[in-house]
């Protein structure tokens, strides 16, 4: 696998469901992001981690829920989403060590609630 | 507040050359990216800006004004491959992308 991955590609929750969604880098990076990309709007940085630890919460809902257990890992647990959470969530990493850093995404993936 | 604006959508002609535009404000700037997106895909990576001017790569070019906070995407001899949505992004002062909503460019045969 090289690059950025993403699992699964497509979930479909009802809104008293539990599920995770799992980002894998492979580029040795150092920063990971999770973000989300609702049509016609600009995406909303979520949770930025660096070397493992969070750096940025913007806001998030309490029902989702990031976990970074190495600097190659992240995870977005989610509980008790609302219809309006529905949206492409796309995972990045980057090298942060200087301000030419060009983020390296994952393919998302399509989460609709129900 | 900060804030990127781009068009929401554009047309072009098959072997035309196209002018994608970005006006950003931000708290602090320490560059300007552009990024290409399918639908269905993830956005990659094309161009950075951080000194005023113009960055050419192959078929595309990017132009920088600081002082105008102004960026535009040039794209030339367009191919019917280049229909995607083109993200231009600004890094603030704490080395945050701060995202435009992204212009769909509609390329017609």
């Amino acid at each position: 696998e090289t690059g950025v991955t993403q699992t699964p590609r497509h979930l479909v929750m009802g809104m008293t469901n539990k599920k995770s969604l799992k980002c894998e880098q492979h580029l040795g990076h150092n920063a990971m992001y999770w973000y989300k990309q609702s049509a016609k709007k600009p995406l909303e940085l979520m949770f930025v981690y660096n070397f493992k630890e969070q750096t940025e919460n913007n806001s998030v809902p309490s029902r989702f829920s990031p976990e970074c257990p190495n600097s190659s890992h992240l995870f977005l647990h989610l509980h008790t989403l609302q219809p309006e959470d529905s949206a492409l969530y796309l995972c990045a990493s980057s090298q942060e060590d200087s301000s030419y850093t060009e983020q390296f995404f994952g393919p998302g993936t399509r989460l609709t609630v129900l | 507040g900060q804030n990127i604006d781009q068009p929401t959508e554009m047309t072009a002609t098959e072997g035309a050359i196209v002018q994608i535009n970005c006006t950003y404000q931000t708290s602090g700037f320490n560059g300007l990216f552009w990024y290409q997106q399918h639908a269905g895909e993830a956005p990659t990576f094309l161009s950075y800006n951080v000194l005023d001017g113009l960055e050419e790569k192959g078929r595309f070019s990017s132009f920088l004004s600081r002082s105008k906070g102004y960026s535009y995407l040039l794209l030339k001899e367009l191919q019917m491959k280049d229909s995607a949505s083109y993200l231009c992004a600004a890094k603030d002062s704490n080395y945050q992308l701060i995202w435009g909503a992204g212009t769909k460019l509609i390329i017609k045969p």
